[in-house]
């Protein structure tokens, strides 16, 4: 079963900066295989990006997703204020499906 | 819009089997294109995939959870269902029911809290 790790595990920045989260396999991902979530206190995750680089329905292009194999990125390109939230990357493999640990945007 | 709605006890006793229901509305459990799964999440921690089923009533269950884990589908309902059983404080979480399209999860219910406490 493939380990996702995501780093940093939280990051502090302001509004209108860019923001580059990492998401690390410990085995082969296929690009096909691979999502993004954003998550806010007391709300069910929200598809952001699949197949490692798609935007999923109403997700702004301001989410972009990138990278294949064991290393994968999701760059939020200017934030908004609406944008603090929690990130969890995603992957599908040997039938199952596992998460990271996510990564905590925060406001600076 | 698919919706989709989980309901049950929010509290169990310990040893005692946790019963979960995740009824559809927009849509259909039906189409074979869809995979149907719960996931759950513990308080202030991450998302832990627990198992699907697909209409046809194949499953596959997060190995760690296998041995105490059932997940069924009634079509006529549209709903599926969760029982795990002798759950512990561990077993405390937020559970969310959720759609698989494609190896993601497009769809999610809005999550219960089952808590597992004497």
């Amino acid at each position: 079963e493939s380990v996702l790790t995501q780093s940093p595990g939280s990051l502090s920045l302001s509004p209108g900066e860019r923001a580059t989260l990492y998401c690390r396999a410990s085995q082969t991902v296929s690009r096909n295989y691979l999502a993004w979530y954003q998550q806010k206190p007391a709300q069910a995750p929200r598809l952001l990006i699949y197949g490692a680089s798609s935007r999923a329905t109403g997700i702004p292009d301001r989410f972009s997703g990138s990278g294949s194999g064991t290393d994968f990125t999701l760059t939020i390109s200017r934030l908004e204020p609406e944008d603090f939230a929690v990130y969890y990357c995603q992957q599908y493999g040997s039938s199952s499906y596992t998460f990271g640990q996510g990564t905590k945007l925060e406001i600076k | 819009q698919v919706q989709l709605q989980e309901s049950g006890p929010g509290l169990v006793k310990p040893s005692q089997t946790l019963s979960l229901t995740c009824t559809v509305s927009g849509g259909s459990v039906s189409p074979g294109d869809y995979y149907w799964s719960w996931i759950r999440q513990p308080p202030g921690k991450g998302l832990e995939w627990i198992g699907y089923i697909h209409y046809s009533g194949s499953t596959y269950y997060n190995p760690s959870l296998k041995s105490r884990l059932t997940i069924s589908i009634d079509m006529s309902k549209n709903q599926f269902s969760l029982e795990l059983n002798s759950v512990t404080a561990a077993d405390t979480a937020v559970y969310y029911c959720a759609r698989e399209q494609l190896y993601y999860f497009d769809y999610w219910g809005q999550g219960t809290l089952v808590t597992v406490s004497s």
